[in-house]
């Protein structure tokens, strides 16, 4: 069974960092793109980066480029969220989600960890 | 790129059948056959539903269907129960790597 389980999240000050990890289990991990779709209070879903399998190739929604980077660790079956530049419209669960055989195909979803972004 | 037309919300009575309509342009869901829909129970993590317009992942009841025509993706729940009542959300490849989704429909089981 897929686990996709996130931690991270938390209250962060405007312009502050946060980086947010996904630990994945359950299926080949090194053979699976990855992705961040996030979801602020009383929203819809957003798509916030995808990365490959070796993690070369990465992806972003136009709002968080050059402020957010995506990356994994095959090893340690993990993907990662590194969150620079905070802004109050970050405030967001972010979920973790396994990328199917083409991009929209977001398979198996974590139960997403909660940043706040606020002073 | 801009979010992707659903009406905010659709109902129904049990046994009923509702489609949810999801609206964008020639560059992303009238490009692609890449559509996919999602369910999300209130405090939930979305479940995935349909992919590539019209396919049901395995476990996915057959009474959940997807059909696109041109720029529009339709999603169809027949014989609705009260377990169907969610947000569903549909989601498109918008090209230039990008995906964009759906402002979210809320559906109420009369």
């Amino acid at each position: 069974e897929v686990q996709l389980v996130e931690s991270g999240g938390g209250l962060v000050q405007p312009g502050g960092s946060r980086r947010l990890s996904c630990a994945a289990s359950g299926f080949t991990f090194s053979n699976s793109w990855m992705g961040w779709v996030r979801q602020a209070p009383g929203k819809g879903l957003e798509w916030v980066a995808h990365i490959d399998q070796g993690g070369s190739a990465r992806y972003y929604v136009d709002s968080v480029k050059g402020r957010f980077t995506i990356s994994r660790d095959n090893a340690k079956t993990s993907v990662y969220l590194q969150m620079n530049s905070l802004r109050a419209d970050d405030t967001a669960v972010y979920y973790c989600a396994t990328v199917g055989s083409n991009w929209s195909k977001l398979e198996s979803w974590g139960q997403g960890t909660l940043v706040t972004v606020s002073s | 790129q801009s979010a992707l037309t659903q009406p905010r919300s659709v109902s129904g009575s049990p046994g009923q059948s509702v489609t949810i309509s999801c609206t964008g342009t020639s560059s992303d869901i009238g490009g692609y056959n890449f559509v996919s829909w999602y369910q999300q129970h209130p405090g939930k993590a979305p479940k995935f539903i349909i992919y590539d317009a019209t396919k049901r992942p395995s476990g996915v009841p057959d009474r959940f269907s997807g059909s696109k025509s041109g720029n529009t993706a339709s999603l169809t729940i027949s014989g609705l129960q009260a377990e169907d009542e969610a947000d569903y959300y549909c989601c498109s490849f918008a090209g230039s790597y990008s995906l964009v989704f759906g402002g979210g429909t809320k559906l109420t089981v009369l």
